[in-house]
């Protein structure tokens, strides 16, 4: 298994403004993935963070509202930017097993934005 | 696009009686992924199936994965209240390791 750190657990934005959501793998990976998480909604693919070149994004969702950086293969941060209430959800970081297909989460970065 | 639906979206059942989601996707998968949501917390894998009709039982839990490989089951028997939570299907999309989530249906066991 992964051990998955996310930073921040939680907050409270005002509209917009910007946050970066950082995410931290206790193992080298070569894929990172951020879903997200609306408020008693299921979990939605946002972009796949790929080391070394863009992410790649998901329909509906765009680089210009959702930059991702992935500088190394343990280490992703995904930015919501001009946050509106709209963007108040759950953002989970995500990566894959090394074995098999399954997928360990983050504790998830839970956003308010008023 | 893949579409994977669950029902019930929500079941409350009292401690010791079970309880079943089913999971239906629009396109035939590969294999299935589970996975639990406890309040508050993330998402945990449960189990993945592969083959056509297999079945694979964790303690009180059975998992079916249908002859056609498009629908998915849950079962719990006799229900405990640790398993509150929201309960995910998921199938492959796209590329290695993406996966389309269900709706999800969260189970609420009273005591």
């Amino acid at each position: 298994s992964a051990v998955i750190s996310q930073k921040p657990s939680r907050d409270i934005c005002q509209r917009g403004t910007s946050l970066t959501i950082q995410c931290q793998v206790d193992s080298q990976v070569t894929m990172m993935f951020w879903y997200r998480q609306q408020p008693g909604q299921s979990l939605t693919l946002i972009a796949t963070a790929n080391q070394g070149s863009e992410a790649t994004y998901e329909s509906g969702f765009v680089i210009d509202k959702f930059p991702i950086s992935r500088p190394n293969l343990t280490f992703s941060t995904l930015t919501v930017s001009n946050m509106s209430p709209e963007d108040s959800s759950i953002y989970l970081c995500s990566v894959g097993s090394r074995v098999a297909g399954e997928l360990f989460f983050g504790e998830g970065s839970r956003l308010t934005v008023l | 696009g893949q579409q994977v639906m669950q029902i019930p979206q929500y079941q409350h059942v009292q401690e010791g009686e079970d309880f079943t989601t089913y999971c239906n996707s629009s396109t035939t998968l590969s294999n299935i992924q589970w996975y639990k949501q406890r309040p508050g917390g993330h998402p945990v894998f449960l189990i993945q199936l592969v083959k056509s009709g297999e079945v694979k039982k964790q303690k009180r839990l059975t998992f079916q994965f249908g002859e056609a490989k498009k629908n998915s089951s849950l079962h719990i028997t006799a229900t405990q209240t640790t398993d509150v939570g929201t309960y995910f299907c998921a199938g492959p999309a796209g590329s290695a390791r993406q996966l389309t989530f269900g709706s999800g249906t969260q189970l609420t066991v009273l005591p």
